[in-house]
């Protein structure tokens, strides 16, 4: 356990449902990351927050809905999604924005299959 | 932040060393160098950072050249579990805009 938690760990959804993945961490970090990892892609950074204001939208389609309700909690809200939104999406956190020292701090991510 | 070139994959035998390399040729005086590794379908964990001087912790040494242009993370007795995509990440920690951005990593097996 890294103090990143991420649930669920697995996901199937279909396109027309709403789902939300929870990310909690309780390290006291002040900044918190959505991450996407597509199969045999690079990690893509999707989202950040810095003391629970959106700081980065990396393009992200509006099919994804991030929300930070304080510093130790992420959400990342889902609605009609489409197959290629299937991928490993990973929250982490770090102190603050600069990162210094150990950087960011990962969670196990969940799988998320959309049919 | 500067880029980096990894290869894409690496054997090593098991109780060997594991020497992984790095380049960074466009680096600036400030960046550093971080390592990270992902084991299969898991999140990305952080092994080691520096700077300019060489660096050693309960998992690993990095070695960074006199002319800070390349580096090479050891792992000096390399397991099993060891099998991950190690990926090196130059960034400079000062700069709140400078996410961390993630290459294409080298593909480490660690073999019987």
């Amino acid at each position: 356990e890294t103090g990143v938690t991420q649930t669920p760990r697995h996901l199937v959804m279909g396109m027309t449902n709403k789902k939300s993945l929870k990310c909690e961490q309780h390290l006291g970090h002040n900044a918190m990351y959505w991450y996407k990892q597509s199969a045999k892609k690079p990690l893509e950074l999707m989202f950040v927050y810095s003391l629970e204001e959106r700081v980065e939208n990396n393009s992200v389609p509006s099919r994804f809905s991030p929300e930070c309700p304080n510093s130790s909690h992420l959400f990342l809200h889902l609605h009609t999604l489409q197959p290629e939104d299937s991928a490993l999406y990973l929250c982490a956190s770090s102190q603050d924005l600069w990162a210094t020292g150990n950087g960011y701090t990962f969670g196990s991510g969940t799988r998320l299959t959309v049919v | 932040d500067a880029k980096t070139t990894q290869p894409p994959s690496m054997d090593c035998a098991e109780g060997r060393a594991a020497n992984l390399p790095c380049n960074h040729s466009t680096i600036s005086g400030n960046e550093y160098v971080y390592w990270y590794r992902q084991i299969h379908s898991q999140g990305p964990q952080y092994i080691i950072h520096g700077l300019k001087n060489n660096e050693t912790n309960e998992m690993a040494s990095l070695i960074i050249t006199e002319d800070r242009k390349s580096s090479t993370l050891i792992l000096p007795h390399a397991t099993l579990r060891d099998t991950a995509v190690y990926y090196c990440i130059v960034r400079l920690p000062n700069n709140a805009g400078n996410m961390l951005t993630f290459g294409g990593g080298t593909r480490l097996m660690v073999k019987p």
